[in-house]
C-alpha cells in the first residue's frame, strides 16, 4: 500500500547531541510537511518542501533543519536538541496540485525523547 | 487562514450520534472546511471535507450553514474505537495548504 512512513518510531538522544529523522513516501506527492506535537498538544508546521522549495515557518527554531534529496525522502535535522524538543514529530505529504483542497497523509510520527 | 473554535472535550457512549461543532467566523470565500481525526501515537487522518451544506461518506457527515461561520461533524452510532481528538480546519481551496491545527476536540466514548 502506498503510505507515508517515518523512521525510527522512537528515538532517544542526548541533550546537545545531533539526530536525524527521517520520512520517505510512496505516494509520489510533490509536497511534504514536518510537524511537531507535543504532549496533548495540536501538530505545529515547522517547515515544508513544494517539490524542492523549502518553507519554513516564521516561529521555527534555527535548531530545526531539513533536507529534501529526492521526492520520495524528507529529513528532520535538529542540530542541538534540548530538553523542551521532546515531542512527537510528523510527517505528512500532498498532492499539492489544484481542485478542491488539498488532503495530508500524516506518518505514525517518531516519538524524540531528549536525556 | 481563518481561526477555529471547538469544544475542548466531549463525552458520549457507544451507539449515540456525536455532533461536534466548529465556530470559524473569519472564513473566507475559498476557504474548505476540514475535519482530520487523531488517535493516540498516531498521525492525523482526514475524516471530511466540506464547502457548504451537507457533506457524507462512509464515516460521517458535515453540516456547514449558508453563511458558513460554523460546521458541525456528525459522526452516527459512535463506537469505543471513535475515542480520539477531532480537528477542525479552514483550507485554502486550490494548490496546496499550510494547515493550522486549533485545539482539537478530545472525545471519549464510554461503554
Amino acid at each position: 500500500d502506498a503510505m507515508v512512513i517515518q523512521n525510527p518510531r522512537y528515538q532517544v538522544t542526548q541533550f546537545g547531541k545531533p539526530v536525524t529523522l527521517s520520512c520517505s513516501q510512496t505516494l509520489n506527492h510533490n509536497v511534504m510537511y514536518w510537524y511537531q506535537q507535543k504532549s496533548s498538544q495540536a501538530p505545529k508546521l515547522l517547515f515544508h518542501y513544494y517539490d524542492k522549495d523549502f518553507n519554513n515557518e516564521a516561529d521555527t527554531p534555527d535548531n530545526f533543519q531539513s533536507r529534501r534529496p529526492n521526492t520520495s525522502f524528507c529529513f528532520l535535522d535538529i542540530r542541538s536538541p534540548g530538553l523542551g524538543d521532546a515531542a512527537m514529530y510528523l510527517c505528512a505529504t500532498s498532492r499539492g496540485q489544484g481542485g478542491t483542497t488539498d488532503t495530508q497523509y500524516f506518518g505514525p510520527g517518531t516519538r524524540l525523547t531528549v536525556l | 487562514l481563518a481561526k477555529t473554535t471547538q469544544p475542548i472535550s466531549m463525552d458520549s457512549y457507544e451507539g449515540q450520534e456525536v455532533n461536534i461543532t466548529c465556530s470559524h467566523n473569519n472564513i473566507a470565500t475559498n476557504d474548505y472546511i476540514t475535519w482530520y481525526q487523531q488517535f493516540p501515537s498516531q498521525g492525523p487522518r482526514f475524516i471530511i471535507q466540506g464547502y457548504k451544506t451537507k457533506v457524507t461518506n462512509e464515516v460521517a457527515s458535515l453540516f456547514i450553514p449558508a453563511d458558513r461561520k460554523s460546521s458541525t461533524l456528525s459522526l452516527p452510532r459512535v463506537s469505543l474505537s471513535d475515542t480520539a481528538v477531532y480537528y477542525c480546519l479552514v483550507a485554502l481551496s486550490g494548490g496546496y495548504n499550510k494547515l493550522i491545527f486549533g485545539a482539537g476536540t478530545r472525545l471519549a466514548v464510554h461503554p
